[in-house]
């Protein structure tokens, strides 16, 4: 399947603070999608990007696809503690194919 | 209400001993598919199915086996578990196409063989 990397693995953020993970693949992308499981649950779908450069934003977490369309990242300003979760990127080739996922905890 | 229902949600069975895990969802989805989710390893897709009677493997399909008869069912079955399946399951469903195909997800099952 298609083979996408994510990093960081952990992320340990004080509250407040900004951080950003990163979705990358070897290969072009028709699209990339990012669901958050909060601790205990589901994956739950967040946003779909399919075109280069685009950039959409929900609240205090910023998506972005690259130009290239290869790569993909969150950036979270402001964090809270209700973000805290893992935080997966999926791309579809033939099927949907998830990335290890970004795991975040955070320091009241 | 739109979901996936999955059941049972927690399972404690012993080497040997089939089970079946089942999977329904009510949106009248095309796709739907199984997968596992280990400690570092993220999701990792066991089955899916684009329809009925079409299921295919996904990347782990050893040791477990699908069957999609009917558009809303798609069951997982374990015919001689091990411990190496012990693991936490998650069923998902969408429409097909790009663009349609977010997945929705069952609560997950979580499934010990001792």
């Amino acid at each position: 399947g298609q083979q996408v990397m994510q990093i960081p693995q952990y992320q340990h953020v004080q509250e407040g603070e900004d951080f950003t993970t990163y979705c990358n693949s070897s290969t072009t992308l028709s699209n990339i999608q990012w669901y958050k499981q909060r601790p205990g649950g589901h994956p739950v779908f967040l946003i779909q990007l399919v075109k280069s450069g685009e950039v959409k934003k929900q609240k205090r977490l910023t998506f972005q696809f690259g130009e290239a369309k290869k790569n993909s990242s969150l950036h979270i300003t402001a964090t809270q503690t209700t973000d805290v979760g893992t935080y997966f990127c999926a791309v579809l080739d033939y099927k949907l194919s998830f990335g290890a996922g970004t795991t975040v905890t955070v320091r009241a | 209400e739109a979901q996936v229902t999955q059941n049972p949600r927690y399972l404690i069975t012993v080497t040997g001993k089939k089970l079946t895990v089942t999977c329904s969802q009510n949106m009248n989805h095309e796709y739907m598919s199984w997968y596992r989710q280990d400690p570092g390893l993220g999701l990792r897709q066991i089955y899916y199915s684009m329809n009925v009677e079409v299921t295919d493997k996904g990347d782990v399909p050893e040791g477990y086996k699908v069957s999609r008869k009917e558009k809303r069912n798609f069951p997982l079955i374990l015919e001689s578990p091990s411990p190496n399946q012990t693991s936490l399951y998650f069923c998902a469903s969408s429409f097909l196409g790009l663009g349609a195909n977010v997945l929705t997800f069952g609560a997950g099952s979580r499934l010990t063989v001792l």
